[in-house]
């Protein structure tokens, strides 16, 4: 079974710095994606970045950029020039690359909570 | 325009009682999914449907019946509702196109607390 591991409960940055979270997960698969959710106050679950594991370029999202390290199962978030509104949980996820329609479910780590200095 | 919208948005019930959540996407979208999220903020899939037909059911108790009248539609019943049901449900939809599938969507979550 695919696991998420997120081992930062909780990460503060002051405003304009550059944060990154750390993400972990196990899959015998070589095929996936992979993905960062961002959880705000209002409980609004927001796409962040998604990264496909056969691409070797990092995906980047404006400010939000990945480094993704495949053999080491590895998918950290950087945030960068941080802003008030980057305060929320932030879940990282895994999909299997299956094309059995329906069959895609994502499985979540834990989440980390960011919280923005001013 | 809201994609994929849930209503209600809180719901407080007593212990035993049956209650209902709905979703609908506007996406176009096939596939659809309800997802748990518990008191410490841990998510986990409960159900998806594939053009109205049942794909996944994670250990789900009996008491949580999904029915999916249409794609766009996918409603949760749960009976005899217990404390432990106590939690945000998100609904999310995705399309599903052989290799590549796109993202979730979810809506924005129904919180319910049953006393």
């Amino acid at each position: 079974a695919q696991t998420v591991t997120q081992s930062q409960p909780e990460m503060s940055v002051q405003e304009a710095e550059t944060v990154t979270l750390s993400c972990t997960y196990d899959t015998s698969e070589s095929d996936y994606y992979l993905f960062w959710y961002k959880q705000p106050p209002s409980r609004q679950m927001i796409l962040v970045i998604r990264q496909e594991a056969y691409k070797q370029q990092n995906a980047t999202e404006n400010r939000f950029s990945v480094n993704f390290q495949k053999a080491a199962k590895s998918f950290s978030l950087k945030i960068s020039d941080s802003q008030l509104g980057d305060a929320a949980m932030y879940f990282c996820a895994y999909r299997p690359y299956i094309s059995n329609f329906g069959n895609e479910k994502l499985t979540f780590g834990t989440g980390t909570r960011l919280t923005i200095i001013p | 325009d809201t994609a994929v919208s849930q209503t209600p948005k809180y719901l407080v019930t007593q212990m035993g009682n049956d209650k209902s959540i709905k979703c609908e996407q506007n996406l176009g979208h096939d596939t659809m999914y309800w997802y748990k999220q518990d008191s410490k903020k841990f998510l986990k899939i409960m159900f998806s449907y594939n053009n109205k037909e049942l794909i996944i059911n994670e250990t789900v108790p009996n008491r949580f019946s999904p029915k999916s009248p249409d794609k766009a539609h996918l409603n949760l019943h749960i009976n005899s509702l217990e404390l432990g049901d106590s939690a945000v449900y998100f609904c999310a939809s995705s399309q599903e196109a052989g290799p590549y599938n796109s993202p979730l969507h979810f809506g924005n979550g129904t919180r319910l607390t049953v006393t």
